[in-house]
């Protein structure tokens, strides 16, 4: 089974600090791991994704996400958070199957003035 | 964007009556998902197709039917809608796949059943 855990639902940091959301992940298979973000009244949208070959993976909008094997993890940093970086993010990770993906529940970020 | 098309984007409605939600692709992808979006529980998946008639459960697929007579359309049925079936549903497409290619999401549409 696979499964995706995000740690804080909740997350607020100020303008220009570091953004640092957190994922892990529990699967019985060698993990494609995604990172996904809504805002808000939208669809989701593909940040990044890792699938094989290098564990530090570069998204887009300066986001980046490092694969830990050792701690089952995969997560999210921004080294300067932006007033436009509001919105909740989702981590998802690949099923047994070819086309699950199972999604964490979520964490919705604020960035403060 | 990728052209993905929700119909309706609200609806009420009453416990026990169908309701029919419509996702429309423009990308003749081949799979296509229904999603739906609760809080606290992320995403889960209600049930995909990987061609046209071609279609498999998800995790919460009790309740709802799906079919896809044509690549660029996906239907999903709720036969007697109840109110836990109240939700934000979206709709997903890829062209090979979750593993091999970008899911791209539809706008959503939000059901209220009363």
């Amino acid at each position: 089974a696979q499964s995706v855990t995000q740690l804080g639902s909740h997350v607020s940091v100020s303008e220009g600090a570091l953004v640092l959301l957190r994922c892990n992940y529990s699967s019985s298979v060698p993990p494609y791991l995604f990172w996904y973000v809504q805002y808000p009244n939208q669809g989701l949208q593909l940040l990044l994704k890792y699938t094989t070959g290098a564990t530090l993976v570069k998204g887009i909008n300066g986001f980046e996400a490092e694969f830990k094997k050792s701690e089952t993890s995969f997560h999210l940093t921004k080294p300067s958070a932006h007033m436009s970086d509001a919105a909740e993010y989702f981590c998802a990770v690949t099923g047994s199957g070819a086309n699950n993906l199972f999604f964490g529940t979520g964490t919705r970020l604020t960035v403060i003035p | 964007d990728a052209g993905i098309t929700q119909s309706p984007r609200h609806k009420v409605t009453e416990t026990g009556t169908p309701v029919t939600l419509r996702c429309h692709q423009t990308e003749n992808h081949r799979y296509m998902y229904w999603y739906r979006q609760d809080p606290g529980h992320g995403l889960r998946l209600i049930h995909y197709s990987y061609g046209v008639k071609d279609t498999d459960k998800g995790e919460v697929s009790d309740g709802y039917s799906v079919s896809r007579s044509k690549t660029e359309d996906f239907l999903l049925t709720l036969e007697s809608a109840t109110s836990s079936q109240t939700s934000v549903y979206f709709c997903a497409i890829s062209d090979r796949g979750v593993r091999t290619d970008t899911q791209y999401f539809g706008p959503g549409t939000r059901l209220t059943v009363l």
